[in-house]
């Protein structure tokens, strides 16, 4: 069964102060690795895809990094507005898993002014 | 573009009840899938469906079930409703291997 682990499960940061966000996996046949962004009582806003380990993506103040047993989400320089849950969430292989999305538990990410 | 469109927002109910959760995706997308989302947690797949059929179903009992419409919309029926039902149900079209959320319903049981 494909598990998704996220460290840390809370980060406080002050505006300027970069830090890493860790998404851990395992999973048969990845076909996909997922970054998202929620904010309270709405709905989890699309980041990144990253398909293969090496790739990297980059939005604004966000890096998504992928490796075959982990992913980080970097932030550099974070302002207020980057306060969130992120969310990490991975595919497996059609035959073992469909379409459904396996998702961690989420980093609450606040940055302090 | 409108995005993934859920009603209503917000919903009470009371034990033992039954509710309806409706989903329009994406124009252009075949496929929906159902989520929910206890608070604290991260979203846990319930169904998913494409051209009509069951494509995927989650560790959900039989008191969930999910159809969906030849315009590709979607309903989610819960009967006989638990405390621990209380929840944010999110619904997701998918594009290639991306899913795409909307903001989803707040359901509290009392």
């Amino acid at each position: 069964e494909d598990q998704v682990t996220q460290s840390p499960e809370a980060l406080r940061l002050q505006e300027g102060e970069s830090s890493s966000l860790n998404c851990s996996y395992t999973v048969s046949g990845l076909r996909g690795l997922f970054w998202y962004r929620q904010d309270p009582g709405k709905g989890p806003e699309f980041l990144f895809t990253l398909y293969s380990a090496g790739e990297e993506k980059e939005k604004e103040r966000l890096k998504a990094t992928l490796t075959k047993k982990e992913s980080f989400l970097h932030i550099t320089a974070p302002k207020p507005e980057d306060s969130a849950t992120y969310l990490c969430a991975v595919q497996g292989s059609r035959e073992a898993a469909g379409n459904k999305l396996t998702f961690g538990g989420g980093t609450r990410v606040l940055v302090k002014p | 573009d409108a995005g993934v469109t859920q009603s209503p927002t917000h919903l009470i109910k009371t034990r033992g009840q039954h509710v309806t959760l409706r989903c329009s995706p994406i124009s252009g997308h075949k496929s929906v899938s159902w989520y929910q989302q206890v608070l604290g947690q991260g979203p846990q797949f319930i169904f998913q469906y494409y051209e009509k059929e069951e494509r995927g179903r989650g560790n959900f009992p039989d008191r969930f079930s999910a159809r969906q419409f030849p315009n590709y919309s979607s309903e989610l029926n819960v009967n006989a409703l638990l405390l621990g039902d209380s929840a944010l149900y999110l619904c997701a079209s998918r594009e290639e291997e991306t899913q795409y959320f909307g903001p989803g319903t707040r359901l509290l049981v009392l």
